[in-house]
This record gives C-alpha cells, structure tokens and sequence, in this order.
C-alpha cells in the first residue's frame, strides 16, 4: 500500500470546520483512500472513502487533489465528540496480493470548547 | 453500535492461563478480521478469515490461535503469553468483493477486548 502522512496532532475550536490533511505522493491509480478515526480506547470507525472525486456523506467531506497526491477530511462542524485520532489509508492490492487496511499513527484532532 | 460485538471486554490473564475471546458480527458480512493494538502503537493486522477460510496470518506467534466456525463468529484462543501481548484486540468485518475486482469493501469494527497479561 502506498504510504500516507499526516500532521501528529491538530487542534480546532468547537464549531469549527476541521480540516485534515494527508499526503499519498505514492498512490497508484487503483488504490483508494479511506479515513477512519479512533476515539480512546475505541475501535475504529469508518467515515468516508474516494477514488479521484469529492465524496460527502452525513458525517464529513473528502477533497481529493486532481492529481491524487494529496487529500482532505472536512469535519464541517466539528464537535467535542470529534476528538479523536483520524488515520488517512490508501487501499490497493498489494504486490504479495494483500488487500487490507494499513493503520499509520494518524492525526490527533483535540476540539476544543 | 457497530454491528460488530466482542466479549470479553477486559480481560486479566497470567502467563500460564488459557482463554478465549470472543467475536459476532451481525452484519451478514463473510470477512472476519483480527487485530492487536499496543500502547502507542499503530494497529496491526494479525489474521484475515474470508468465508470461514485464513487467509491472512501476518507472522503471528502461535500462542495467539484463530478459529473461525462460521462466517459470523470468530475466535482468538489464547495460550502461554507473555507480558509484551497486554493491549487491545479488535475484530472487524467487511463485505469481501476484491474476487470480483471491488476494492471498496469497509470494514466495521468491534469495541475491543482490553488484554493484560500478568
């Protein structure tokens, strides 16, 4: 799987928009990115996925770059239940043929009141 | 509520016991994932189920056995750990579709078994 960075740590204030940046330099042109978010102690839980195209669904949206190298989570109004860690994955077959989920250390978004 | 439930949800084993945890998912899903999280770790992968069959086992040590019955449940016994195994064990289930060139399955996840091993 092509390899993501995120900011360690991102605060923003109650009400706010949240904005998440990921960088996936790397991505190759089948592969798609997927966020997730862990609130402590918690198991993941999917919010959205894209190939090339903006997605939004009920809770964020995802701006994907036109050349694919770089995306955006937007929490529009971002909650005290938003703190979390966000992890931003690309997902494709890998060369040995997997197909799973590659969790990096994510961004840790503290909302604050 | 994820569809996906996991008993126990803390468990406190010594170095000699055997033990079991537990996975369900209601979700009519037919791929069933383990996964380990330590401390200030990322999450890591340790065994894929699809259709009841392995087909992942990601250089688990063999005192960490999967089982899986049937594609809604799913097992991980337990045997002769070690202190360094103490963390957060997750299962997960998706809908499996790569067979058919679908690389868009998610995957849901259970609330975890909180492991110590004394």
């Amino acid at each position: 799987d092509a390899k993501t960075t995120q900011p360690p740590s991102m605060d923003c204030a109650e009400g706010r928009a949240a904005n998440l940046p990921c960088n996936h330099s790397t991505i190759s042109g089948n592969e798609y990115v997927y966020w997730y978010r862990q609130i402590h102690s918690q198991g993941p839980q999917y919010i959205i996925h894209g190939l090339k195209n903006n997605e939004t669904n009920e809770m964020a949206s995802l701006i994907i770059t036109e050349d694919r190298k770089s995306s955006t989570l937007i929490l529009p109004h971002a909650t005290l239940r938003d703190t979390a860690v966000y992890y931003c994955i690309v997902r494709g077959v890998s060369g040995a043929g997997s197909y799973q989920l590659t969790f990096g250390k994510g961004t840790k978004l503290s909302v604050i009141p | 509520e994820t569809g996906v439930t996991q008993t126990p949800r803390h468990l406190v084993m010594g170095m000699t016991n055997k033990k079991s945890l537990k996975c369900e998912q209601h979700l009519g899903h037919n791929a069933m994932y383990w996964y380990k999280q330590s401390a200030k770790k990322p999450l890591e992968l340790m065994f894929v189920y699809n259709f009841k069959e392995q087909t992942e086992n990601n250089s688990v040590p063999s005192r960490f056995s999967p089982e899986c019955p049937n594609s809604s449940h799913l097992f991980l016994h337990l045997h002769t750990l070690q202190p360094e195994d103490s963390a957060l064990y997750l299962c997960a289930s998706s809908q499996d579709r790569v067979s058919s060139g679908d690389l868009t399955d998610t995957q849901y996840f259970g609330p975890g078994t909180r492991l110590t091993v004394l």
